[in-house]
């Protein structure tokens, strides 16, 4: 199956600034999904996106899949933090039926 | 509408001992799935049921965990007997469809094994 690799693994943000974690696949893509966790909790749903290039926002975060379907980025604008936890990405393969979890991006906010 | 319901949320035990973990999906999905979270390991798959038939458990660890799913509405993980390794936050996790859909996570069961 695939394997979903998610960078960077930490990111330290100063309230207010933008930052951008990234995640990769070594094969094509039938669809991203997004996910976050906050400290103590469990994982929460964001998003899904399924087209090649395609762009969908939540407010102050942007999430893009890549033409070729084997990236995503999820991009935060004026860091708050309400944006503390864990960033998950989850791949689904164009020929298989599981969902392939990232190790996930940590973020810390720094006030 | 309830989410996905997990109890106990803590579980203290002894090494040797059996502990089980339970699990009730959201009404009307098909698909089940029980993770592990530990900090050195992240979230890791350990089985995937769909229309209460494991499919994958490629994922479980060893012959210690077992995983059962009697009816579309309850599953368990029983892990018999435990060791201090298996310290980690289970979760279970739903969803409607064939594996690849958006799932519903659960708070979690957070197991210490002493």
């Amino acid at each position: 199956g695939q394997q979903v690799m998610q960078i960077p693994q930490y990111q330290h943000v100063q309230e207010g600034e933008d930052f951008t974690t990234y995640c990769n696949s070594s094969t094509t893509l039938s669809n991203i999904q997004w996910y976050k966790q906050r400290p103590g909790g469990h994982p929460v749903f964001l998003i899904q996106l399924v087209k090649s290039g395609e762009v969908k926002k939540q407010k102050r975060l942007t999430f893009q899949f890549g033409e070729a379907k084997k990236n995503s980025s999820l991009h935060i604008t004026a860091t708050q933090t309400t944006d503390v936890g864990t960033y998950f990405c989850a791949g689904t393969g164009a020929n298989d039926y599981k969902l392939s979890f990232g190790a996930g991006t940590t973020v810390t906010v720094r006030a | 509408d309830a989410g996905v319901i997990q109890s106990p949320r803590h579980e203290v035990t002894e090494m040797g001992q059996e502990v089980t973990l339970r699990c009730k999906p959201i009404s009307g999905h098909n698909s089940l799935f029980w993770y592990r979270q530990t900090m050195m390991r992240g979230l890791e798959l350990l089985i995937y049921f769909n229309n209460n038939v494991p499919i994958d458990d490629s994922g479980m660890p060893e012959d210690r965990f077992s995983a059962k799913m009697p009816n579309a509405s309850f599953s368990t993980l029983k892990i018999q007997p435990s060791e201090p390794r298996d310290s980690a936050v289970y979760f279970c996790a739903s969803s409607f469809g064939g594996g690849g859909e958006t799932q519903y996570f659960g708070p979690g069961t957070r197991l210490l094994v002493l």
